[in-house]
């Protein structure tokens, strides 16, 4: 299974884009990206996941480098209740949610 | 939609004491994942059915952890004896199997505390 590297945290103002990076540089060719985020203790809640191709929905987009090795979940204007941990997970036998970053979005 | 059920929300049991967790996945899901999230750990898999059937448990931290899903619309995660060290959220998620890893729909957990 592909394990993924994340910072641990990281801050970013209100109203700004938030650029959350991910490293699964031995991720193999069907494994997807997900990314969950989890709020104070809540039930992880899903983002946006892709393969391949750049995905975008009503939540986030994420760009995945061409080589795969990387990706980055992009929150376009981040909000105070955009403030959680975000999990970015290869799949392969399983979901490993590892240590995620801890965003916090700043007034 | 009503998402992923769990009960109880919170429960504070004395060591030795039997606790039994219950979680309703979203219909029409035919795969339930039960996890373990604490501060040390993080969050863990602990076992995982697809069509009611347990297919890895590896997880299961040893044999006081029992689970079934005797249905698709209901399982249970049983701990007996209870122990401190069991303290901590547990989470079940729902998913649509179709022969790999698909979106996982998560309840919002079961703080266990045991005294």
């Amino acid at each position: 299974d592909a394990k993924t590297t994340q910072p641990t945290s990281m801050d970013c103002a209100e109203g700004r884009a938030a650029n959350l990076p991910c490293n699964h540089s031995t991720i193999s060719g069907n494994e997807y990206v997900y990314w969950y985020r989890q709020i104070h203790s809540q039930g992880p809640q899903y983002i946006i996941h892709g393969l391949k191709n750049n995905e975008t929905n009503e939540m986030a987009s994420l760009i995945i480098t061409e080589d795969r090795k990387s990706s980055t979940l992009i929150l376009p204007h981040a909000t105070l209740r955009d403030t959680a941990v975000y999990y970015c997970i290869a799949t392969g036998n399983q979901f490993y949610f590892g240590t995620g970053t801890s965003l916090t979005v700043i007034p | 939609d009503a998402g992923v059920i769990q009960s109880p929300r919170h429960e504070v049991t004395e060591m030795g004491q039997e606790v039994t967790l219950r979680c309703k996945p979203i219909s029409g899901h035919n795969s339930l994942f039960w996890y373990r999230q604490t501060m040390m750990r993080g969050l863990e898999l602990l076992i995982y059915f697809n069509n009611n059937v347990p297919i890895d448990d590896s997880g299961m931290p040893e044999d006081r952890f029992s689970a079934k899903m005797p249905n698709a619309s209901f399982s249970t995660l049983k701990i007996q004896p209870s122990e401190p060290r069991d303290s901590a959220v547990y989470f079940c998620a729902s998913s649509f199997w179709r022969g790999g890893w698909e979106t996982q729909y998560f309840g919002p957990g079961t703080r266990l505390l045991v005294l």
